[in-house]
């Protein structure tokens, strides 16, 4: 099966900027995420979508980043305005709510934001 | 919520022995562990995990363990190899049903 998806791979932008990711998570998959990851250290969950309905964003900087999952399937992540600290690799996994692999969590190969 | 710690932050050892990297997680209601590996510059991949029901389980030179009355887990590689090398997370899934990551451990094989 194709892996998760997500574009651009790099983006460099200056502060107060707006950046978009996208994301295609693995087909029949209902569950998406959005992770940060800061150089050195783990994943950090920003919002969690079931289907297009958000189950979890209680980490997510909503003053200034904004997520949707218009029809259940692809997904966008933007940041408006950026700031220095946005810097980090930005993650999107999936995973299938039914079956023995329920909980195992498919990563795409993320999106390198810079912002100087 | 979920507290992931994780130990050692770094970790070398000599290709052929062994390496054992050790999580601890505040959440006694958590139960499901993975592990993941990261490669420079790679997506995250699962390599193992264990379900709260289970203490131990084994795949070929990797095996996670669990203690759920100390609240700790961890990942042993035996027969290590330079293609171990690279950046391995715990994680611990929670009452909230969210994934909370370890801050990785730096494992290195040398040849």
């Amino acid at each position: 099966e194709a892996g998760v998806a997500q574009s651009p791979r790099y983006k460099i932008i200056e502060k107060r900027q707006s950046v978009a990711f996208w994301c295609n998570p693995i087909s029949g998959h209902a569950t998406l995420y959005w992770y940060q990851q800061i150089l050195g250290q783990g994943p950090k969950l920003l919002i969690q979508f079931q289907n297009n309905g958000v189950v979890d964003d209680s980490q997510l900087p909503k003053d200034r980043f904004s997520a949707e999952r218009l029809k259940g399937v692809d997904s966008t992540l933007k940041i408006q305005p950026a700031k220095l600290e946005d810097s980090a690799v930005y993650l999107c996994a999936s995973s299938s709510p039914r079956g023995r692999g329920s909980y195992e969590q498919y990563f795409g190969p993320g999106t390198r934001l810079t912002v100087t | 919520g979920e507290n992931v710690e994780q130990h050692p932050s770094t970790l070398s050892v000599q290709e052929g022995d062994s390496a054992v990297i050790k999580c601890t997680y505040s959440d006694s209601a958590s139960n499901y562990f993975p592990w993941y590996k990261q490669e420079l510059g790679k997506r995250p991949q699962l390599i193992i995990d264990i379900r709260s029901n289970v203490g131990e389980k084994k795949d070929q030179r990797i095996a996670v363990t669990l203690n759920k009355t100390a609240k700790h887990f961890s990942l042993h590689i035996t027969e290590t190899q330079p293609e171990d090398s690279a950046v391995y997370f715990c994680a611990a899934r929670g009452s909230n049903y969210k994934l909370t990551f370890g801050k990785g451990t730096l494992l290195t094989v040398n040849p």
